[in-house]
């Protein structure tokens, strides 16, 4: 299986900073990289698809970046509805996997 | 508007039997693979099970493979997931999910449903 080693597990940052998350894959997973959004109590929420493609809907804050076995996930300006937990996820083939998932906190 | 929503969740002993269903709307199902992914209390998510849009090609995850079994009605727009011979690690919420291209049998999950929770206990 393709590990998925996402960092950090954890993050508090202040409304207005700009925010990053990582994803490292065990191999080579070209673009097919995803990033969702899951609040407390609900289900995950696509953000950004194919590594790069933001998802129609959602706000330009959010950004993702990345290709082979490293991928950044980017908020460029933190706004308090962004609290949540983030979750990259790659698609590579039917053994697909999740990040261990980020939870961000505000300051 | 496109909807995933699930059933069928609730509590069963450990070694039990439960079938979970999808009910899809606001899309053409049939041209759609679907998948499950489960969550346990307090965890990630982990990926469970997949169906190809005609229902001619499945997957699962090792944790459940000879234990669980996807399949979907296309003329009900409906996907199931029949577990057995659950174990207390079985326990999570069990969320549906649409692939997001049609006939692809992998890409981004688009949308999601509001998921089921599944107890296995005694």
């Amino acid at each position: 299986d393709i590990q998925m080693t996402q960092s950090p597990s954890s993050l508090s940052a202040s409304v207005g900073d700009r925010v990053t998350i990582t994803c490292q894959a065990s191999q080579d997973i070209s673009n097919y990289l995803n990033w969702y959004q899951q609040k407390p109590g609900k289900a995950p929420k696509l953000l950004i698809y194919d590594a790069s493609n933001l998802e129609t809907g959602v706000p330009s804050r959010f950004s993702g970046s990345g290709s082979g076995t490293d991928f950044t996930f980017t908020i460029s300006s933190l706004q308090p509805e962004d609290i949540a937990t983030y979750y990259c996820q790659q698609y590579d083939n039917l053994l697909i996997t999740f990040g261990q998932g980020t939870r961000l906190e505000i300051k | 508007e496109v909807q995933l929503v699930e059933s069928g969740g609730g509590l069963v002993q450990p070694g039990g039997s439960l079938r979970l269903s999808c009910a899809a709307s606001g899309f053409t199902f049939s041209s759609y693979a679907m998948h499950w992914v489960r969550q346990a209390p307090g965890k990630g998510l982990e990926y469970v099970s997949a169906i190809s849009s005609n229902g001619g090609s499945t997957y699962y995850a090792n944790s459940v493979k000879g234990r669980f079994t996807i399949s979907r009605d296309n003329s009900k727009n409906t996907l199931y997931l029949q577990m057995g011979s659950l174990r207390a690690e079985d326990m999570a919420v069990y969320y549906c999910a649409r692939v997001g291209v049609p006939a692809a049998m992998l890409a981004w999950f688009d949308p999601w449903g509001q998921g089921t929770l599944v107890t296995v206990s005694s």
